[in-house]
C-alpha cells in the first residue's frame, strides 16, 4: 500500500517562499505519478502540478507556472514543491497525491497547512 | 478553465439514494473516460472512491456507483448511511488544463 507522508505546517510572510516535502513508500517511487493539489480554507480542491514517470517530466497548472517548482530526490523517494512569492491567498492545505496511473489521484498525503500572514 | 460544476449540497434520509452531478465540457468530462470521485471528511485528506467513471477501488462500498452521459458525470450513493455525510469532489483529465476538479458537494444525511 502506498503511503505519502508530508512535512509539517509552515507559517510564512508575504513574499517569502515555502518548500514542502512528500515522502513515498510502499511502491517503486519512479513508477508513481505524483501530483500537488491545494485546498484553501472552506474551498474546493485545486490541481497544481504533476511529476510524471521517469524521466520525471513536470507539468504545471498555468496559473502556477513560474511560481511553483516541483523537484524530486529518487534516492529518498521524496518529491518537493516550492512556492515562491507567497501571497495571503496562498494560505491553504497542500496535498501530494500519487497513482500508478495518470488518470486519478489514488493515494493522498495527510496535507501540509501553509499560512501566509504578515 | 474553471472548475467542473457540482451542486453545492445534496441531502437525503438514511436508506435513500442520492445522485451528485458533475458537469464539464467536451474538453474534459465529455472527451475522456477519466472521471474520478473523492470523498473528504472535515480536516482529512480526500479519498478516491471511483475512477474511470464507474470503477470502484478495492474496499469501497458497493453502495457507490458512477456513470457518465455526454459532458456530465454522476455519482450515486444508494442506501444512504450516516457515515456518507461528507464532501464529494469529481475530477477529470482535461485536454486544455491537464486536470480539473469539481466545485464540491456537501452531502447531508437527514
Amino acid at each position: 500500500q502506498v503511503q505519502l507522508v508530508q512535512s509539517g505546517a509552515e507559517v510564512k510572510k508575504p513574499g517569502a517562499s515555502v518548500k514542502i516535502s512528500c515522502k513515498a513508500s510502499g511502491h517503486t517511487f519512479t513508477n508513481l505519478f505524483l501530483h500537488w493539489v491545494r485546498q484553501a480554507p472552506g474551498q474546493g480542491l485545486e490541481w497544481m502540478a504533476i511529476l510524471k514517470l521517469s524521466p520525471g517530466d513536470i507539468d504545471y497548472a498555468q496559473r502556477f507556472e513560474g511560481r511553483v517548482t516541483v523537484t524530486r530526490d529518487t534516492s529518498t523517494s521524496t518529491v518537493y514543491m516550492e512556492v515562491s512569492g507567497l501571497k495571503t491567498d496562498d494560505s491553504a492545505v497542500y496535498f501530494c497525491a500519487g497513482s500508478p496511473g495518470w488518470y486519478s489521484f489514488d493515494y493522498w498525503g495527510q496535507g501540509t497547512l501553509v499560512t501566509v500572514s504578515s | 478553465q474553471s472548475a467542473l460544476t457540482q451542486p453545492a449540497s445534496v441531502s437525503g434520509s438514511p436508506g435513500q439514494s442520492i445522485t451528485i452531478s458533475c458537469t464539464g465540457t467536451s474538453s474534459d468530462v465529455g472527451g475522456y473516460a477519466y472521471v474520478s470521485w473523492y470523498q473528504q471528511y472535515p480536516g482529512k485528506a480526500p479519498k478516491l472512491i471511483m475512477y474511470h467513471i464507474d470503477y470502484r477501488p478495492s474496499g469501497v462500498s458497493t453502495r457507490f456507483s458512477g456513470s457518465k452521459s455526454g459532458n456530465s458525470a454522476s455519482l450515486t450513493i444508494s442506501g444512504l448511511q450516516a457515515e456518507d455525510e461528507a464532501d464529494y469532489y469529481c475530477s477529470s483529465y482535461s485536454r486544455t488544463v491537464n486536470y480539473v476538479f469539481g466545485t464540491g458537494t456537501k452531502v447531508t444525511v437527514l
